[in-house]
């Protein structure tokens, strides 16, 4: 389970706040994802970086903003602009994005009333 | 872009029943299908993955099968244990260069009764 981390494991803000989830891995990967997890709705994913300094937005990126300024190192912000913050985010990795498992950080839960 | 749909998105069997979940996938480029699991509580993980120039693989009591033809990907569990009892999730690649990525079918609850 070691070599991807996310922090901290639950987390509570107010609405109208900006807020960012830390992931950090230690695998020497290449490619960082984020990915949103609600009932029933599978993983969808937010942003992903297959390099450092580059990222692309997923399925879901309104409201959301990443950076990717070293190669272990993936935090997403989850600004006052994202309607339904409420959720479960999971941050992964990959040795490169072709054609490799992704591994799973331990995930955040974000609770924003 | 790609778009996979997964079936059932619950399944009971009774321990020792084989369980087949499955799903379709839209782009006809995809070339890698990952399965992952996911316990309760706990975060997802690999269980089984299949590339487009192989048609069936196997891995203990979990095969994976593979038509591109019909696009359409299953997985198959024998002698389920309570074990087994989990979220399941299937994937499809997409895109190429900087935009590769993977695409999520929304999950399978299964529930293996002992």
């Amino acid at each position: 389970d070691g070599g991807i981390t996310q922090s901290p494991k639950y987390l509570f803000r107010k609405e109208g706040q900006n807020v960012t989830l830390s992931c950090e891995q230690n695998l020497n990967h290449d490619a960082m994802y984020w990915y949103r997890q609600d009932p029933g709705q599978g993983l969808r994913l937010i942003y992903y970086s297959q390099i450092v300094n580059d990222f692309q937005k997923g399925d879901i990126a309104e409201g959301y903003s990443v950076s990717r300024e070293k190669k272990e190192s993936f935090p997403l912000t989850v600004t006052s602009a994202q309607k339904n913050p409420t959720a479960f985010y999971l941050c992964a990795s990959s040795i490169t994005a072709v054609s490799y498992e992704q591994y799973f950080g331990p995930g955040t839960r974000l609770t924003v009333t | 872009g790609e778009n996979v749909e997964q079936h059932p998105s619950t399944l009971s069997v009774q321990e020792g029943d084989s369980a087949v979940i499955k799903c379709t996938y839209s782009d006809s480029a995809s070339n890698y299908f990952p399965w992952y699991k996911q316990e309760l509580g706990k975060r997802p993980q690999l269980i089984i993955d299949i590339r487009s120039n192989v048609g069936e693989k196997k891995d203990q009591r979990i095969a994976v099968t593979l038509n591109k033809t019909a696009k359409h990907f299953s997985l198959h569990i024998t002698e389920t244990q309570p074990e087994d009892s989990a979220v399941y999730f299937c994937a499809a690649s997409s895109g190429g260069g900087s935009n590769y990525k993977l695409t999520f079918g929304k999950g399978t609850l299964l529930t293996v009764n002992p």
